[in-house]
């Protein structure tokens, strides 16, 4: 069974914290992993693509891969209330012999103010 | 640029009444299409792919199909539906599907309420 783990939340930071969010992953042969954020009532947005072990800086947002622990993290620094949505993680995986995206169920993010 | 449209935005429908829920992209040729439901404070549940004009790939046995007319449109149906076919509906589309590091890009999804 491939799947992709999330704690579902709410996580609640306050403004101006770093906010962490975690995700695991059961295929070792996995590539590609990415973040997407979704606001309330709106489709996913792709904001982080992560493929190699390390560490991927945009701006406030820094995506860390660690393949032999399987797990990916998204940490989103001076949390504006802005940022409150849910975030989805995504993990490209091998699947008949195509690859196909399968998502975690989303951790919901509360920036207090 | 490539964009996505999806329509219509929202949809209230009785059950037993039949749907079609249009998308299209523009600005690329040879997507990969993909139709996904998303039920209230739930994940993403992929139902339809589609990797040319008249390929489609079903996910989940239901009440649903899907059909691929033109290269840069795909569209889901139902004949007759259910209350359990509520749910945000989303299509999104990608590069190539046989490549490792494909991003999807979604629409702006489609709202269906079954009454």
């Amino acid at each position: 069974q491939k799947e992709v783990e999330q704690n579902s939340g709410p996580l609640s930071v306050p403004e101006g914290a770093i906010a962490s969010l975690n995700c695991t992953y059961s295929d070792r042969g996995s590539q590609s992993f990415f973040w997407y954020r979704q606001y309330s009532g709106k489709s996913p947005e792709l904001i982080m693509s992560i493929y190699s072990n390390g560490d991927k800086e945009d701006g406030r947002f820094t995506a860390q891969l660690n393949k032999a622990s399987q797990y990916v993290s998204l940490l989103i620094r001076d949390s504006q209330p802005s940022d409150s949505a849910t975030y989805l993680c995504a993990v490209n995986m091998m699947m008949d012999s195509n690859y196909q995206l399968i998502w975690g169920a989303g951790t919901k993010l509360i920036i207090k103010p | 640029s490539q964009t996505i449209h999806q329509w219509p935005a929202t949809l209230v429908q009785p059950v037993g009444s039949p749907l079609s829920l249009e998308c299209t992209v523009e600005g690329t040729s040879n997507p990969n299409l993909y139709w996904y439901r998303q039920a209230a404070g739930r994940g993403l549940q992929l139902l339809f792919y589609s990797v040319g004009i008249g390929q489609i790939s079903s996910e989940v046995p239901q009440n649903l199909s899907a059909s691929r007319p033109q290269d840069r449109q795909f569209i889901l149906s139902s004949k007759k539906l259910l209350l359990s076919d509520s749910g945000f509906y989303l299509c999104a589309w990608t590069g190539s599907r046989l490549a490792s590091n494909n991003e999807q890009f979604f629409g702006p999804g489609t709202r269906l309420t079954v009454l």
